[in-house]
């Protein structure tokens, strides 16, 4: 069975921080990669996807992949309250994207 | 223009009770899909449809009921609701094509509470 775990925190850090997020996956078919940001109350929105080895910035943000690894991660650079979310990794083979269960970021003023 | 809207938002009813969720979108994507997300905030697939024709069906009760009339729409009808289908229903659509194709789209939600 595909599985997508994260750690479910929640992770805090001050205003102004690098929040570091991080998945990993037991699939080593798995293709395309996904940050999805879900305010309480909202869907979830696409932050960014990745499918190559390597880094892939947007903004403030950074998608990190390792495949032989297995892992995936989210950098936020100058963290803002307005982040404070749950962030979900998904992740693809051929096909239907698993999600992780979410990651809860807190950034305190 | 909502890209992918579901209605209705919030729906509240008694156990035992037959209801309906509506799904529409207008990105022109050819798969459509039906996740559940739990209190534990858990995201799991339902259903997902190709161009009307169902491709998967998890291991949901048989009182989920996917309809797709066309590759636009996607409804969910629910029999006999019992306590533990209270949760968040979201419908979401995307591209099949390449690989950044399955990227998953979703809809506002629907909040059901069954009583």
């Amino acid at each position: 069975q595909k599985e997508v775990e994260q750690n479910s925190g929640p992770l805090s850090v001050p205003e102004g921080a690098i929040a570091s997020l991080n998945c990993t996956y037991s699939d080593r078919g798995s293709q395309s990669f996904f940050w999805y940001r879900q305010y309480s109350g909202k869907s979830p929105e696409l932050i960014m996807f990745i499918y190559s080895n390597g880094d892939k910035e947007d903004g403030r943000f950074t998608a990190q992949l390792n495949k032989a690894s297995q892992y995936v991660s989210l950098l936020i650079r100058d963290s803002q309250p307005s982040d404070s979310a749950t962030y979900l990794c998904a992740v693809s083979g051929s096909y239907i994207p698993t999600f992780g269960r979410g990651t809860s970021l807190i950034v305190h003023p | 223009d909502t890209a992918v809207s579901q209605t209705p938002k919030y729906l509240v009813t008694q156990m035992g009770n037959d209801k309906s969720i509506k799904c529409e979108q207008n990105l022109g994507h050819d798969t459509m899909y039906w996740y559940k997300q739990d209190s534990k905030k858990f995201l799991k697939i339902m259903f997902s449809y190709n161009n009307k024709e169902l491709i998967i069906n998890e291991t949901v009760p048989n009182r989920f009921s996917p309809k797709s009339p066309d590759k636009a729409h996607l409804n969910l009808h629910i029999n006999s609701l019992e306590l533990g289908d209270s949760a968040v229903y979201f419908c979401a659509s995307s591209h099949t094509q390449g690989l950044t194709g399955n990227t998953i789209y979703f809809g506002e939600g629907s909040w059901l509470t069954v009583v």
